[in-house]
């Protein structure tokens, strides 16, 4: 749905380097959801956040990757430190307050040369 | 946990026909399931989804069968047109987390 933003929408970094991806959310929604696609490969879930709390980052590496989702602005998906194997499509979602259905963001392709 | 297991990894039908696809979920209170469209390259998209107090649900070409008795749930596509070549997934859902099945390469051959 073209109203999840993302950005950048490609990336490109050098091995151990920062990568910052964000994430505004449709307008009215304030659950966040990062998500990490390798060519040919399914979604795998990352991290579910609210505003200003983690809910569930069960499925976030526990080194290197950080993510928020602050008051006021964009969520953040961090990746200190890049190695080759990041490189991957990272697609955010969001929905609103008793809403299931999540609407995707166009995605950050993130390269790590 | 949630498991979703999705079925064929890959399908080809000829255009005009009909495809069909297939997800079984493990958890029971699982009561939302999205389809989602990706094309190369793209976001996925919901083309449909379905609760679990309906047993089916249509529009237009597009339709979802939920059975709930055995847990599984089954997107139908008819009259396949070029534009439905993308892979889809399925996904089980009962509080707020997205159980994703592993997707399906659907090929309309013209």
């Amino acid at each position: 749905n073209a109203g999840v933003m993302q950005n950048p929408r490609h990336l490109v970094r050098r091995r151990g380097q920062e990568a910052r991806l964000r994430c505004s959310p449709m307008k009215g929604h304030s659950h966040v959801y990062w998500y990490r696609q390798l060519p040919e490969e399914g979604l795998k879930f990352m991290v579910y956040l609210q505003k200003e709390n983690i809910i569930d980052e069960s499925g976030m590496p526990k080194e290197r990757f950080s993510a928020e989702f602050p008051k006021e602005g964009p969520s953040i998906l961090r990746i200190q430190q890049v190695v080759r194997g990041d490189s991957a499509a990272y697609f955010c979602a969001s929905t609103g307050q008793g809403i299931e259905t999540q609407y995707f963001g166009p995605g950050t392709r993130l390269l790590v040369l | 946990g949630e498991n979703v297991e999705q079925h064929p990894s890959t399908l080809s039908v000829q255009e005009g026909d009909s495809a069909v696809i297939k997800c079984t979920y493990s958890d029971s209170a699982s009561n939302y399931f999205p389809w989602y469209k990706q094309e190369l390259g793209k976001r996925p998209q919901l083309i449909i989804d379905i609760r679990s107090n309906v047993g089916e649900k249509k529009d237009q070409r597009i339709a979802v069968t939920l059975n709930k008795t055995a847990k599984h749930f089954s997107l139908h596509i008819t009259e396949t047109q070029p534009e439905d070549s993308a892979v889809y997934f399925c996904a089980a859902s009962r509080d707020y987390q997205l159980i994703w099945g592993a997707g399906t390469k659907l090929i309309i051959k013209p």
